[in-house]
């Protein structure tokens, strides 16, 4: 079956540290999406893809990056980690813009 | 900018009892409105996705409508079961926007 997945689940660094974190989608889907989860804000997009070489920020995204080399993959950077990025990262895909977007299981991501 | 509210944070309900849980958003001017359950430590799974040209979607013992003129949502859960205990977030798909407009969430415990 396809699935979208992310790794690692769980993750600790320290303030400054530069991270990265996976996403991997095998639905073949073109759009590809970065969320984070904090307590009393609703899910707020990162960046997002459109399709390979395509990148675009969304409403938070001082302090991240993204690359898309293929279509399977949206690996999240934090260039510089600090503690104000401390949250749940959540990766997403759509087959189109205006349909079901899937969610993976999720990285904890504890900056220090 | 978009604003989405779910009103109550948190529910518990009795178990067979019906149950209904609300979405406003201050924008009218939207594609479609998804509904998602999320449980303890994982992903978003999608429930129920309404585009804007429709009053309501079901499945199983799920129910959502629309009202996009008042900008309000509704998911009605019939018979509940412990099973159902998770927490439900709507979210919007604004037109000309990229991304969801979530809302917080509410918990729902569904008691034996």
């Amino acid at each position: 079956d396809a699935e979208i997945t992310q790794s690692p689940r769980h993750k600790i660094t320290e303030t400054g540290r530069q991270v990265t974190l996976a996403c991997h989608q095998t639905w073949n889907h073109n759009n590809m999406f970065w969320y984070r989860q904090d307590l009393g804000h609703g899910l707020r997009l990162i960046h997002y893809s459109y399709g390979v070489h395509d990148t675009n920020k969304g409403e938070v995204s001082d302090g991240y990056s993204v690359s898309r080399s293929n279509t399977e993959d949206l690996p999240l950077t934090l260039e510089s980690a600090a503690s104000s990025q401390t949250s749940v990262y959540f990766c997403a895909s759509s087959e189109s813009l205006m349909g079901t977007q899937y969610f993976g299981p999720g990285t904890r991501l504890t900056v220090l | 900018k978009q604003e989405v509210t779910q009103i109550p944070a948190a529910l518990s309900v009795p178990e067979g009892e019906n149950l209904v849980l609300n979405c406003s958003f201050t924008d009218s001017a939207i594609y479609n409105l998804q509904w998602f359950r999320q449980d303890p430590g994982k992903g978003l799974t999608s429930l129920l996705l309404i585009q804007s040209s429709q009053r309501e979607q079901t499945s199983g013992r799920l129910n959502a409508s629309l009202d996009k003129s008042s900008g309000r949502s509704t998911l009605y859960i019939a018979a509940s079961q412990p099973g159902d205990s998770a927490t439900y977030l709507c979210a919007v798909k604004q037109t000309g926007a990229n991304n969801l407009f979530f809302g917080t969430g509410t918990r729902l415990t569904v008691i034996p």
